[in-house]
């Protein structure tokens, strides 16, 4: 089956911009979650979304949102927009049983100038 | 707090030496611990997992023991193969949230022909 496909691949933005990225999962998986990878800090979570509520959520300030929809795709959107935020930004969908293993995207690398 | 602290790389070895990644954690409970792979162009697969305490996991010929005295899950396999050249993340969840996993900074090895 298909995996879990992040669009877009890779993106240019400036500082004070705003980015949204999509995310989606695995046919039958209603859990995503989102992480950001950097050289510095490696991955660290973001959040997570199941039936399209948040059910976790990460240190991150309040510039980094997300949403998931009815079909479980999930968006997650940054706004005013830091060069500390780029990094690769990494989608997992899941099954909903708590050993439910983690399926990852190959990830929306955004870089801000 | 929970971390995951995990030997830096990059390794390098020849086609059939002995792998051994060192992966130490700091958690409160009763952490689940994992073991990730991400080969070249590919997104993060997970690669072997284990539970409680004691528990070993496995997969493709590698091995890893949770050691909750050292509380540590070393990665090892006995003979590695070019195939294997990856980049090797350890990490952990908590209270058995699987998606919420704390991970380690990623030990690059490269295996030579």
């Amino acid at each position: 089956k298909a995996g879990v496909t992040q669009t877009p691949r890779y993106l240019i933005k400036t500082r004070g911009q705003q980015v949204t990225l999509s995310c989606s999962p695995i046919s039958g998986h209603r859990s995503v979650s989102w992480y950001q990878q950097t050289p510095g800090q490696g991955l660290q979570f973001l959040f997570e979304y199941f039936s399209e509520t948040q059910r976790n959520k990460g240190n991150f300030p309040g510039r980094f949102s997300g949403r998931q929809f009815s079909n479980s795709r999930s968006e997650m959107n940054v706004s005013t927009l830091e060069l500390g935020d780029s990094a690769l930004y990494l989608c997992a969908s899941s099954s909903n049983s708590g050993a439910g293993e983690l399926f990852f995207g190959e990830g929306s690398r955004l870089t801000v100038l | 707090g929970n971390s995951v602290t995990q030997m830096e790389g990059p390794v390098t070895l020849s086609e059939e030496a002995f792998l051994t990644i060192n992966c130490t954690y700091t958690a409160t409970g009763y952490p689940s611990l994992f073991w990730y792979v991400q080969y070249p162009g590919e997104g993060l697969q997970l690669l072997l997992k284990a539970t409680k305490a004691d528990d070993k996991g496995s997969n493709k010929g590698f091995e890893a023991t949770y050691r909750k005295e050292t509380t540590s899950f070393h990665l090892e396999k006995g003979s590695v193969q070019v195939s294997d050249s990856a980049v090797y993340f350890c990490a952990l969840s908590i209270a058995g949230n699987n998606r919420k996993l704390i991970w380690g900074l990623g030990t690059s090895l490269a295996v030579n022909p």
